[in-house]
């Protein structure tokens, strides 16, 4: 079955702690996204690549960083410089010729106390 | 005030009444999505258009592209049908980003 996987399901980690995201697919998509999902508050964009090797910042960054090194795989690193971490996560793929539709994975819960 | 507005944000109907869910955004867009969330997290895209209407079993979703105005019809809802609605919209400015509304908590009671 083609999809989207993201590890694990639930995350806690102690403050001052990075914490590394898996997200992976094997849709062929050329294009991975993460979203950041707060309560009361539309999703917003972290990162974005459309292409092995290549990203851009979303709308909320800091904090954040990402790598592109495999076409398949897109991980997000959450730092101890991202000053609220708490929140639910998800990634999202799209096709390079149809980037209007994103496919979503099922989402990490992180915790950081 | 959001580029993406939804209305409302929380719904609570009988089973097997007739759901809207309203949409309207104030940028120019080349595509308009209607995504569920059930309770677990996950998003499952339902409807992505660009005009006119959408139909996919009780599910159907309407654009106006003059209005900026988009809604999402539940028919003989059913509880299963209890989860998070989101709107989000793909501007036309040329970077293909989702802009993503709040979302509608809909919950059918038996």
């Amino acid at each position: 079955d083609g999809g989207i996987t993201q590890s694990p399901k639930y995350l806690f980690r102690k403050e001052g702690q990075n914490v590394t995201l898996s997200c992976e697919q094997n849709l062929n998509h050329d294009a991975m996204y993460w979203y950041r999902q707060d309560p009361g508050q539309g999703l917003r964009l972290i990162y974005y690549s459309q292409i092995v090797n290549d990203f851009q910042k979303g709308d909320i960054a800091e904090g954040y960083s990402v790598s592109r090194e495999k076409k398949e795989s897109f991980p997000l690193t959450v730092t101890s410089a991202q000053k609220n971490p708490t929140a639910f996560y998800l990634c999202a793929s799209s096709n390079q010729r149809e980037l209007n539709e994103q496919y979503f994975g099922p989402g990490t819960r992180l915790t950081v106390t | 005030k959001n580029e993406v507005e939804q209305s409302p944000q929380n719904l609570t109907a009988q089973e097997g009444e007739f759901i809207t869910i309203n949409c309207s955004y104030s940028v120019g867009i080349s595509a308009l999505h209607w995504l569920q969330q059930h309770p677990g997290g996950g998003i499952v895209s339902l409807f992505m258009l660009s005009s006119g209407k959408k139909k996919h079993g009780r599910l159907i979703a309407t654009i106006n592209i003059q209005e900026k105005h988009s809604s999402l019809h539940i028919t003989a809802s059913h509880p299963r049908d209890s989860a998070v609605y989101i709107c989000a919209v793909t501007s036309n400015f040329g970077n293909e980003k989702l802009t993503f509304g709040t979302g509608t908590r809909l919950t059918i009671i038996p």
